[in-house]
């Protein structure tokens, strides 16, 4: 069975532009949540979708947005760059709803932010 | 916040026990231990989880005191393929994972 995929793995930005992040979860999975991972802060919590639903919030921006399609894959929008937002991203999905049955992280997009 | 607290790095020689111990005091009746490691430039992967008995599967043994203060992972027979951060979170089945420093263990041949 194919893993969590995410596109792009690598992508680089300029300030004040915005961004779009994929996530492809496991075939069969309608929970997917995104993190965001930086050397200073560690692997944050940004959102859980299921069902097309938001169930869950990290505490970031409102420049920070999310979805989840009918078919379970998901994106994520980050407006307005800032340098700061220059991490890597999982995605990470599940077969149930909440976020603490067991997850399975997808390989990450890293963006970089100049 | 983080609820749990883990040595920031342990060495282990290839092919012995590795145990990961993590504190985790304040724990609730309804909370469960997770374990996640992350090998370095990959997503963290799940290893297992408990509520109050130890478990086992094919990663991993979970060992939770009686109290539910603190539990062990073991890793039975370390690789360098187990060179990773391990990550022990305590979370109810419906809150978001937090992620806290966890514990750098190198596996040295």
């Amino acid at each position: 069975k194919a893993g969590v995929t995410q596109t792009p793995r690598y992508l680089i930005k300029t300030r004040g532009q915005q961004v779009t992040l994929s996530c492809s979860p496991i075939s069969g999975h309608r929970s997917v949540s995104w993190y965001q991972q930086t050397p200073g802060q560690g692997l944050q919590f940004l959102f859980e979708y299921f069902s097309e639903t938001q169930r869950n919030k990290g505490n970031f921006p409102g420049r920070f947005s999310g979805r989840q399609f009918s078919n379970s894959r998901s994106e994520m929008n980050v407006s307005t760059l800032e340098l700061g937002d220059s991490a890597l991203y999982l995605c990470a999905s599940s077969s149930s709803a909440g976020s603490t049955f067991e997850q399975y992280f997808g390989p990450g997009t890293r963006l970089t932010v100049t | 916040d983080a609820k749990t607290t883990q040595p920031p790095s342990m060495d282990c020689a290839e092919g012995r026990a590795a145990n990961l111990p993590c504190n985790h005091s304040t724990i609730s009746g309804n909370e469960y231990v997770y374990w996640y490691r992350q090998i370095h430039s990959q997503g963290p992967q799940y290893i297992i989880h408990g509520l109050k008995n130890n478990e086992t599967n094919e990663m991993a043994s979970l060992i939770i005191t009686e109290d539910r203060k603190s539990s062990t992972l073991i890793l039975p027979h370390a690789t360098l393929r187990d060179t990773a951060v391990y990550y022990c979170i305590v979370s109810t089945r419906n809150t978001p994972l937090v992620f806290g420093k966890g514990t750098r263990l190198s596996v040295i041949a």
